[in-house]
């Protein structure tokens, strides 16, 4: 069974601002894939960022890319000079090499204030 | 490119009445997946299909849940003698084998059992 975890319910930054969002995994699948997925406020989920994990090098996606530390089990997403419209609940999840659901983190809500 | 749909996206049902949701997943995508979200969490793994084979159940699904995909196309999601406890969001994904394993998600059916 795979878990993610992440331990910030909220944060808040100021418009233009750097922020980094928190998460961590645990899975005993070798191939897997971690995902970070944006979900504004009423409005569907949409992918942000995606990283194999037989991939050492870390995704980048224009403002956002990620921290993967395999060994430690920890994918963070960093958003440089964030704007008011990347408030949104952000998720992170995994997906085994098995090719079965998604799972989640119970989501941090992000909010940039102008 | 049309994304992923759903419908109805708002359902209010009284307790005991029997719904039915309808996904339709980008055209080319062989995979088609089903979770559940309920109000502060991340979404949860139900089922997924692979073409009109349904190759996984979560434990989450209750025998008054049916899935159907049956003509590798659209897929139906069936609640029957719903429960207050139903009432979330249903979300629908589709994803194409080989295509990096990326789910694009629909924009919910919210239910409300009362």
């Amino acid at each position: 069974a795979q878990t993610v975890t992440q331990s910030q319910p909220e944060m808040s930054v100021q418009e233009a601002e750097t922020v980094t969002l928190s998460c961590t995994y645990d899975t005993s699948e070798n191939n897997y894939y971690l995902f970070w997925y944006k979900q504004p406020p009423s409005r569907q989920m949409i992918l942000v960022i995606r990283q194999e994990a037989y991939k050492q090098q870390n995704a980048t996606e224009n403002r956002f890319s990620v921290n993967f530390q395999k060994a430690a089990k920890s994918f963070s997403l960093k958003i440089s000079d964030s704007q008011l419209g990347d408030t949104a609940m952000y998720f992170c999840a995994s997906l085994g090499g098995g090719a079965d659901g998604l799972t989640f983190g119970k989501g941090t809500h992000l909010i940039i204030q102008p | 490119d049309t994304g992923v749909s759903q419908d109805p996206r708002h359902k209010i049902t009284k307790r005991g009445q029997n719904v039915t949701f309808r996904c339709d997943p980008i055209s080319e995508h062989n995979r088609l997946y089903w979770y559940r979200q309920t109000l502060g969490q991340g979404p949860e793994f139900l089922t997924y299909f692979q073409n009109e084979a349904q190759l996984e159940k979560s434990r989450l699904l209750s025998d008054r849940f049916s899935a159907e995909r049956p003509k590798g196309s659209f897929s139906t999601l069936e609640i029957q003698r719903t429960e207050q406890g139903d009432s979330a969001m249903y979300l629908c994904a589709s994803s194409l084998l080989l295509g990096g394993e990326t789910q694009y998600f629909g924009p919910g059916t919210r239910l409300l059992v009362l």
